[in-house]
This record gives structure tokens, C-alpha cells and sequence, in this order.
């Protein structure tokens, strides 16, 4: 079945500069590939996806890349604010997007 | 729009005790999910449904039960909880877009 690693568990990061997290993912027909942010005391929330058939998107201070051929996929953000702390987790879903399987997560500290 | 809505969101059960989680979603979803989460392991699978009358066995099932029948809810069951099964608990439900909508988590002791 499919496996989905995610790499650093901790990351800290000061104000302003920029973090990447990185995944890693097992089955080569998984087609789409979501990140979640979960704030402390909530639940999940989807913040941004990218979808087989595309290398790159971007929304304001985040982007995602997609490289099929090596299976990984990397979060990355820009200008990084306090509010920014959370953990974040990546995850790969084929047969549309029905049964996803989750990376570990990163918590990820964003010092002022 | 409220989303998904999980109750209780605390319970502290004895070993041995029975529960339900319950789950309601309002945005018309056909798949629902059961996750569990626990301390460097993420979130896996428990149970999930993929339509109103439907449910399937996740990752780890093992000690849990299931019901949807309505479309919009979907209980998880604890027939005799165990202190392995100390965990927040996610509902989730999806929608054509394949994201998924969290619940704000059921975080469950047994004692």
C-alpha cells in the first residue's frame, strides 16, 4: 500500500526567513497530493494541493512542487510569520482522493 | 456553515466502558473517515465510508465499530475501550475536490 514519509519532524525557523518540508511517497499512481496545517487544539485544515498533472502551484506565501518521477513533493513558505507555527502534514491519495494516507508531520516553530 | 461537527470533544472512559463518537457534516459529502491521532504516528485510517449504508475497514479497525445511516453522520463505536485506544479522534468528510474538511477532534482517555 501506500507510504508517505515526511521529513524534518521539528523545524525552527526564524521571522521572515523561509522553511521547507519535504515528502516522500511509495505508490506511483497516487494523483493527488494535499497539505494540511493543524493549529494546536484544532483539527486539520487543508491550506493547499497540488494534483499529478502539475510541478509547481502557488498561493500567496506557499507553494508546493510536485517531481512524479523522483515521488516527492516539498512545501515551502515564504516570510514566514509567528502565525505560521503549527504542524503541518503532507499526503498522497489515488483513485480520486478517496483514501489518503498522511506523513507523520512536521511542527514547525516560527520564532519572532 | 458549521462544517464538520464531532461530539463529545472530551471523555474519560474506564477500561472495559462502551462509547460512541458521533460526526456530523452539512456540506452534502459523500465520504466520510475516522482517523485517529497519536504522538509522532500522524493520522491513520480507522473506518471511512464512501456513501450513505456504506462503511469499510481502514488502516487499524481493530477494536472499532461503524455506522452510517444517514448521509450526513457517521459514529464510530468503542464496544469495550482500552487503554491503547487513548487518542484524538478526527472525523472528516470529502468533497468533489478531494480536500478534506476535519472535525475540531474528540480527544478520548481511557483510564
Amino acid at each position: 500500500g501506500e507510504n508517505v514519509e515526511q521529513h524534518p519532524s521539528t523545524l525552527s525557523v526564524q521571522e521572515g526567513d523561509s522553511a521547507v518540508i519535504k515528502c516522500t511517497y511509495s505508490d506511483s499512481a497516487s494523483n493527488y497530493f494535499p497539505w494540511y496545517k493543524q493549529e494546536l487544539g484544532k483539527g486539520p485544515q487543508l491550506i493547499i494541493d497540488i494534483r499529478s498533472n502539475v510541478g509547481e502551484k502557488k498561493d500567496q506565501r506557499i507553494a508546493v512542487t510536485l517531481n512524479k518521477t523522483a515521488k516527492h513533493f516539498s512545501l515551502h513558505i515564504t516570510e514566514t510569520q509567528p502565525e505560521d507555527s503549527a504542524v503541518y502534514f503532507c499526503a498522497a491519495s489515488l483513485g480520486g482522493g478517496f483514501k489518503t494516507i498522511f506523513g507523520a508531520g512536521t511542527r514547525l516553530f516560527v520564532k519572532a | 456553515n458549521a462544517g464538520v461537527t464531532q461530539t463529545p470533544k472530551f471523555r474519560v472512559l474506564k477500561t472495559g466502558q462502551s462509547m460512541t463518537l458521533l460526526c456530523a457534516q452539512d456540506m452534502n459529502h459523500e465520504y466520510m473517515y475516522w482517523y485517529r491521532q497519536d504522538p509522532g504516528m500522524g493520522l491513520r485510517l480507522i473506518h471511512y465510508s464512501v456513501g450513505e449504508g456504506t462503511t469499510a475497514k481502514g488502516e487499524v479497525p481493530d477494536g472499532y465499530n461503524v455506522s452510517r445511516l444517514k448521509k450526513q453522520n457517521f459514529l464510530l463505536g468503542l464496544e469495550s475501550a482500552a487503554p491503547s485506544q487513548t487518542s484524538v479522534y478526527f472525523c472528516a468528510s470529502m468533497g468533489q475536490n478531494y480536500g478534506y474538511t476535519f472535525g475540531s477532534g474528540t480527544r478520548l482517555t481511557v483510564v
